[in-house]
């Protein structure tokens, strides 16, 4: 079946840039959607992107400047790069298939940016 | 950006009682995207209903979603142990995707 594993750092220092990866196994990245959403430590769901197979993007607007989602076909991995970090990204970020329902999830990753 | 809005935020029931949560739209929402979650405590969300009424793969069939425009309802006809958890609903039909806040689902 479909997996997703993610893979990155869990600690970021303010101002850096937060990279994560999500490696799909069981699945072709193409011809599918992969979303990237977040969960601040004891809140609500928060979505901040997608990437299409073609390799072309959307963002929530209220992130959009500081974002970029990517694909890598021959790694079959789809990546997050969040620049210019604050204590308030802080949050499990979760990557995901799909475009607007989404399934699988990969396990997530707590990143807490602190000096 | 569409506002949803889900109530109760807290629903205490015992097992094997109904429960019936409750997700409303700030504007109206097409039924083909208006999708339902479920997470347990440190697990990730996992898909359970999405297009509002179509159960997602290997989702037991007590639980059915319903609902058009702006109201819409998730229902759980018999609660099992594995069903107390947090319940998100999620609408993808405008250019910004988001999320409800929750409902809890907990044991009375």
């Amino acid at each position: 079946q479909v997996q997703l594993r993610q893979s990155g750092p869990g600690l970021v220092k303010p101002s850096e840039t937060l990279s994560l990866t999500c490696s799909v196994s069981g699945a072709s990245i193409s011809p599918y959607y992969w979303t990237w959403i977040r969960q601040p430590p004891g809140k609500g769901l928060e979505w901040i992107g997608f990437v299409k197979d073609s390799g072309s993007a959307n963002y929530n607007p209220s992130l959009k400047s500081r974002v970029t989602i990517s694909l890598d076909m021959s790694e079959n991995e789809f990546s997050l790069n969040f620049k210019s970090v604050t204590t308030a990204d802080t949050a499990v970020y979760y990557c995901a298939r799909g475009l607007g329902a989404y399934a699988p999830w990969g396990q997530g990753t707590l990143v807490t940016v602190s000096p | 950006e569409i506002v949803l809005t889900q109530s109760p935020g807290t629903l205490s029931l015992s097992p094997g009682e109904r429960a019936t949560l409750s997700c409303r739209a700030s504007q109206s929402v097409s039924s083909s995207y208006l999708n339902w979650y479920q997470q347990r405590p440190g697990q990730a969300p996992r898909l359970l209903i999405y297009g509002t009424s179509n159960r997602a793969t290997g989702v037991p069939d007590r639980f059915s979603g319903s609902g058009s425009g702006t109201d819409f309802t998730l229902t759980i006809s018999r609660l099992e142990p594995e069903d107390f958890a947090v319940y998100y609903c999620q609408q993808h039909g405008t250019s910004v995707f988001t999320f409800g806040p929750g409902t809890k689902v907990d044991i009375k």
